[in-house]
């Protein structure tokens, strides 16, 4: 089945920890991209990857990071995170052409704490 | 960053009403309006792309229209039915990058 995994579904941490959102796709898309949902804001734009080894920024980059070393994998790192980070996270990937759909991810629910 | 606009915020409509909503986009810096259906705790599932002036889409019951000249974008409900309840999200991508929209909030009541 076509899909975008992402792991944790849930994730309630702590300021200053570590963590990584995984995110994988079986479809052999070059694009991959990072959202967060916040109340009375539409999906925002974290950073995206038009193809392996090349990553770019978002509307709202600060504050995470992410790679590309293979093709179905885009994980988000958050090196040191906030409370302002809280939020609803989804992957998409697309497969290259502007008529291709974005498919989703199941949404990462993060609470910092 | 893109401004993309969509009205109405919500809306309520009784089982069998068709509705309509809009999206507003600029029209400079644009290649394709995408249409997703978000309902509660699952991740939002594609409607439609457009990428041409004047494009028409349908799907069952649901169809869109498309105006890059003015910025503008309808998704038409036909005969709403209680599952049709979601949150419908329209997006502008500019090539790159992807702009959403706040959705417009659908409840159909039987």
């Amino acid at each position: 089945e076509a899909q975008v995994t992402q792991n944790p579904r849930y994730l309630i941490t702590v300021t200053g920890k570590k963590l990584t959102v995984t995110c994988s796709q079986n479809m052999n898309h070059e694009y991959m991209s990072w959202y967060r949902q916040d109340p009375g804001l539409g999906l925002r734009q974290i950073y995206y990857s038009m193809n392996v080894e090349v990553t770019d920024k978002g509307d709202v980059p600060e504050g995470y990071k992410v790679s590309r070393k293979e093709k179905r994998n885009f994980p988000l790192i958050l090196e040191s995170p906030s409370p302002n980070q809280t939020s609803l996270y989804f992957c998409a990937s697309q497969q290259s052409g502007y008529n291709s759909p974005l498919h989703f991810g199941n949404g990462t629910r993060l609470t910092v704490t | 960053i893109l401004n993309v606009e969509q009205s109405p915020q919500s809306l309520h409509v009784q089982e069998g009403d068709s509705t309509n909503f809009t999206c507003s986009f600029p029209s400079s810096n644009f290649y394709a309006l995408h249409w997703y259906r978000w309902e509660t705790a699952k991740s939002p599932e594609a409607l439609f792309v457009m990428t041409l002036n004047g494009d028409e889409k349908k799907k069952g019951r649901i169809s869109a229209t498309l105006n890059t000249k003015e910025g503008y974008s309808y998704l038409y409900i036909k005969g709403s039915q209680p599952e049709d309840s979601a949150t419908y999200l329209c997006a502008a991508n500019t090539g790159n990058q992807f702009y959403f929209g706040t959705g417009t909030s659908l409840t159909v009541i039987p």
